[in-house]
């Protein structure tokens, strides 16, 4: 099992839908990050959190660190956010490991 | 500023043969890392550096080798290519610690045939 898990794998939504990317990890981080990575393959990132909850334009990431459970969230969805969006949380302890999820991948029709 | 830079973009290389992934950054970060990203795979950590002339392993460092010489450098040597190191490798730089934001090269996809 891997530590960190996403849902879903795969994604399709409407413009227009609101859309929520889940992350779940079995380890413990002291940060979470959320990325993105674009169909040319490169890669963004959207997010860093430790607590709480985020904003930026039309998307929203929320972590809540007792359950071990972060969110990424999109308001309006629009075609050009079609993308991989990548959890990532850094290993307690100091360690300058982050360990990946699998990738989301969301498909936007208009 | 230009941010990360990789090269090359695409390389084909034969078993056996060496080369050197090269990754500059000129955003003065002190933290640098190599990912590599195999289809259908999280990323997976090779090495980091904290600083120049400081580097240490990540989850996957078996066949690489790094050095650090300057700030802005962090080249990402194969020594003798397998095909298992088929895969997109990403350079990636922060300001401080992995709590910080992580600025991305554009990857350089590698063949090993």
């Amino acid at each position: 099992k891997n530590e960190v898990e996403q849902s879903p794998q795969n994604l399709t939504a409407q413009e227009g839908e609101f859309i929520t990317i889940n992350c779940s990890y079995s380890v413990g981080i002291s940060a979470l990050h959320w990325l993105q990575q674009h169909p040319g393959g490169g890669i963004v990132s959207l997010f860093m959190l430790s607590s709480g909850k985020k904003k930026h334009g039309r998307l929203i990431a929320t972590i809540n660190i007792q359950e071990k459970h972060s969110s990424l969230h999109i308001t309006a969805s629009h075609p050009r956010d079609s993308a991989v969006y990548i959890c990532a949380g850094r290993l307690e302890g100091g360690s300058e490991k982050l360990v990946f999820g699998k990738g989301t991948k969301l498909t936007v029709n208009p | 500023n230009a941010g990360v830079t990789q090269t090359p973009k695409f390389r084909i290389l034969k078993i056996g043969q060496s080369m050197t992934l090269q990754c500059t950054q000129d955003m003065n970060h002190n933290y640098m890392y190599w990912y590599r990203q195999d289809p259908g795979m999280g990323l997976k950590l090779i090495y980091y550096s904290v600083g120049a002339g400081i580097t240490d392993k990540g989850e996957v460092p078996n066949g690489y080798n790094v050095s650090r010489s300057t700030t802005e450098d962090f080249p990402l040597r194969l020594e003798l290519a397998a095909p298992s190191q088929t895969s997109v490798y990403f350079c990636a730089s922060s300001q401080m610690t992995g709590d910080e934001t992580q600025y991305f090269g554009p990857g350089t996809r590698l063949l090993v045939l």
